[in-house]
């Protein structure tokens, strides 16, 4: 069974320049969910997706962060401009569902992302 | 607000030793999950261990173990005969059970060096 796939895995950006990381989720996970972990930090939650719907958004910095997950597989997290305060790894995971019932959590292998 | 504490920056232990991590967590809730985590250099975040609070006994994965201690809101993970392969920054979680985002929150985690 395929993992969960992000590209790029690093990104060196210029301030104030764009930047965009995709993610493929595990195949039938419903659930997709994007984490921002700063080092010496935890994964920080930024959004949560169940199929194509925006479950939780409550951590993302809407002004400059968007994020889309188009046909409920695929996903693609954009930021516009970058601060320097940015500079993270951008995990993304998937599960089966994000419901009541416990459905584990799979994580890809990241995106660096340096902002100069 | 749900907080997870790991107050443990950094951990070492001999090879074939055991070791313990320690975590602490603030909730309001009387159901939930907790996780352990371990996240390789360079490489992606997977499941240790997961306890769930309504269960009174602690979880065991093969040589990992958890102490959970839910009036004293403690959930400690011990790695016995440790592995050089154990070495890795791992991470507490709590993922909460009640309708709602079920979001994930980590902790700052811990590196755990393990010395041959």
């Amino acid at each position: 069974e395929a993992g969960v796939a992000q590209s790029p895995r690093y990104k060196i950006i210029e301030k104030r320049q764009s930047v965009a990381f995709w993610c493929n989720p595990i195949s039938g996970h419903a659930t997709l969910y994007w984490y921002q972990q700063i080092l010496g930090q935890g994964p920080k939650l930024l959004i949560q997706f169940q199929n194509n719907g925006v479950v939780d958004d409550s951590q993302l910095p809407k002004d400059r962060f968007s994020a889309e997950r188009l046909k409920g597989v695929d996903s693609t997290l954009k930021i516009q401009p970058a601060k320097l305060e940015d500079s993270a790894v951008y995990l993304c995971a998937s599960s089966f569902r994000g419901g009541v019932t416990y459905n584990e959590q799979f994580f890809g292998p990241g995106t660096r992302l340096t902002v100069l | 607000a749900q907080t997870v504490t790991q107050s443990q920056p950094e951990m070492s232990v001999q090879e074939a030793e055991t070791v313990t991590l320690s975590c602490t967590y603030d909730t309001s809730e009387s159901d939930y999950y907790l996780f352990w985590y371990k996240q390789p250099p360079s490489r992606q975040m997977i499941l240790v261990i997961r306890q769930e609070a309504y269960k009174q006994q602690n979880a065991t994965e093969n040589r990992f173990s958890v102490n959970f201690q839910k009036a004293a809101k403690s959930f400690s993970l011990k790695i016995s005969d440790s592995q050089l392969g154990d070495a890795a920054m791992y991470f507490c979680a709590y993922r909460r059970t009640t309708s709602g985002t079920y979001k994930y929150i980590f902790g700052t985690g811990t590196r755990l060096k393990v010395l041959a």
